[in-house]
């Protein structure tokens, strides 16, 4: 296992079409989650996993966005109804850690990201 | 609220120059503090990290010192190469009850030119 990988790269879409982005991360990690980067700025945190459950969500996570992530492997993001303002970069990032008292601050490895254009 | 303020870009070097990117932070707690970098095409990727007061990370001859007294950690290098071309992004880490809470600034464009 190389690193966080995610699928496709590269979407176009029409508005209103529904897409869905997969990320497959570190194999050992427990910990996943998905940022959201537009032109010219930082990532901005959209959801975060711990194995298989979804711990935290931020208000940019609108009713069109879902996320799943069903047997603590491999997660997916699906955008319904795509509008204009959903062009961005998805990116995915998972890190070890999620034990019970742990206070140590973990290391995220990003993964390429997938940059969805909605036309 | 937490936030993390980057010096604007871009930046434009000739090659052997002097390197550096300034970052300030403002953060409830006592987060860990980094350098992501991202070249074109690419997802982020970690250059170095601090996480604690006066504590020095290094890589590739970058180097950035977290001060606490002046909320900062401004990235460095003695001598860039073109290979350095890439968008940096200072990022600082709170740890919250479930998980790791990363904020990033909006990112520094470095351009190297030979």
């Amino acid at each position: 296992d190389t690193g966080v990988s995610q699928n496709p790269r590269h979407k176009i879409t029409k508005r209103g079409q529904n897409v869905t982005f997969r990320c497959d991360p570190i194999s050992e990690h427990n910990r996943l989650y998905w940022y959201r980067q537009t032109l010219g700025q930082g990532p901005e945190f959209l959801t975060y996993f711990q194995n298989e459950a979804q711990l935290e969500k931020s208000r940019l996570l609108s009713d069109r966005f879902s996320a799943e992530r069903p047997k603590g492997s491999f997660s997916t993001l699906e955008i319904q109804r795509t509008e204009q303002g959903d062009s961005a970069m998805y990116l995915c990032a998972s890190s070890p850690g999620g034990r019970k008292g742990d206070r140590v601050t973990y290391e995220q490895y990003f993964g390429p990201g997938t940059r969805l254009t909605v036309t | 609220g937490d936030s993390v303020t980057q010096m604007e870009g871009p930046v434009t070097l000739s090659e052997e120059a002097f390197l550096t990117i300034n970052c300030t932070y403002t953060a409830t707690g006592y987060p860990s503090l980094f350098w992501y970098v991202q070249y074109p095409g690419e997802g982020l990727q970690l250059l170095l990290k601090a996480t604690k007061a006066d504590d020095k990370g290094s890589n590739k001859g970058f180097e950035a010192t977290y001060r606490k007294e002046t909320t900062s950690f401004h990235l460095e290098k003695g001598s860039v190469q073109v290979s350095d071309s890439a968008v940096y992004f200072c990022a600082l880490s709170l740890m919250k009850t479930s998980y790791d809470k990363v904020i990033f600034g909006p990112g520094t464009s470095l351009s190297v030119i030979p």
